[in-house]
């Protein structure tokens, strides 16, 4: 039972560079998100997809782009890295926007140097 | 003002303490109160979830909310190493929105 299914689980990148951070979930949920979790910041919402062709903006949105592809997938693409966005990013998904039990990835260390 | 506030700790207790783990919000809308463990290098899963007030027991947690007092609690009894975690709480308004998370709470159980 995978649940919730990121990729990469780690990756450094130099400033400037572009890279994308795939999600995948197989519990035929309807909402997905992503969060960066950063010391003494706790979890932070990026982007969320509500239903499959529709996203939206989170709480800290700027520097990111995402794709819900498929009911399934929801990816989010860094367009040129900064040491800002130097981060763990968690995807999760729930039946519909409003539920209460989030179920989260295993997430991904990225580095931006 | 953050809307919901936690105490990062971090926090180092003997194995077999009672922990206490604190947040306070300032949204009165919020219904759904959750508790998310955390352990190092892993996603946060839910362990448990009370809505509006009173207390809800599961084995040796308990999760208390004080609607009136924007605050809520989670104790772990007899805690074990295995208890060692981060610990988020986390907030619901009624209605299609969004989880709010606080800051988590970094536990140490020490053997």
């Amino acid at each position: 039972n995978a649940g919730v299914t990121q990729t990469p689980k780690f990756q450094v990148l130099k400033t400037g560079q572009s890279m994308t951070l795939q999600c995948a979930q197989d519990m035929n949920h309807n909402s997905m998100y992503w969060y960066r979790q950063d010391p003494g910041m706790g979890l932070r919402l990026i982007y969320y997809s509500a239903s499959e062709g529709t996203t939206d903006k989170g709480e800290v949105p700027n520097g990111y782009n995402v794709s819900r592809l498929n009911k399934r997938e929801f990816s989010l693409r860094l367009e040129s890295a900064a040491p800002s966005q130097t981060s763990v990013y968690f995807c999760a998904s729930t039946p519909e926007v409003g539920g209460h039990t989030i179920y989260f990835g295993e997430g991904s260390w990225l580095t931006v140097v | 003002q953050k809307e919901v506030e936690q105490d990062p700790g971090p926090l180092s207790v003997p194995e077999g303490a009672i922990v206490s783990l604190n947040c306070t919000y300032s949204n009165s809308a919020f219904q759904y109160f959750m508790w998310y463990r955390q352990y190092s290098r892993k996603g946060p899963e839910l362990l448990m979830y009370t809505y509006s007030s009173g207390n809800k027991e599961d084995g040796r947690f308990t999760a208390q909310v004080d609607k009136s007092s924007k605050y809520i609690s989670l104790f772990i009894r007899d805690s074990q190493p295995s208890d060692s975690a981060t610990y988020l709480c986390a907030m619901l308004p009624g209605g299609a929105q969004k989880l709010v998370f606080g800051q988590g709470t970094r536990l140490t159980i020490n053997p």
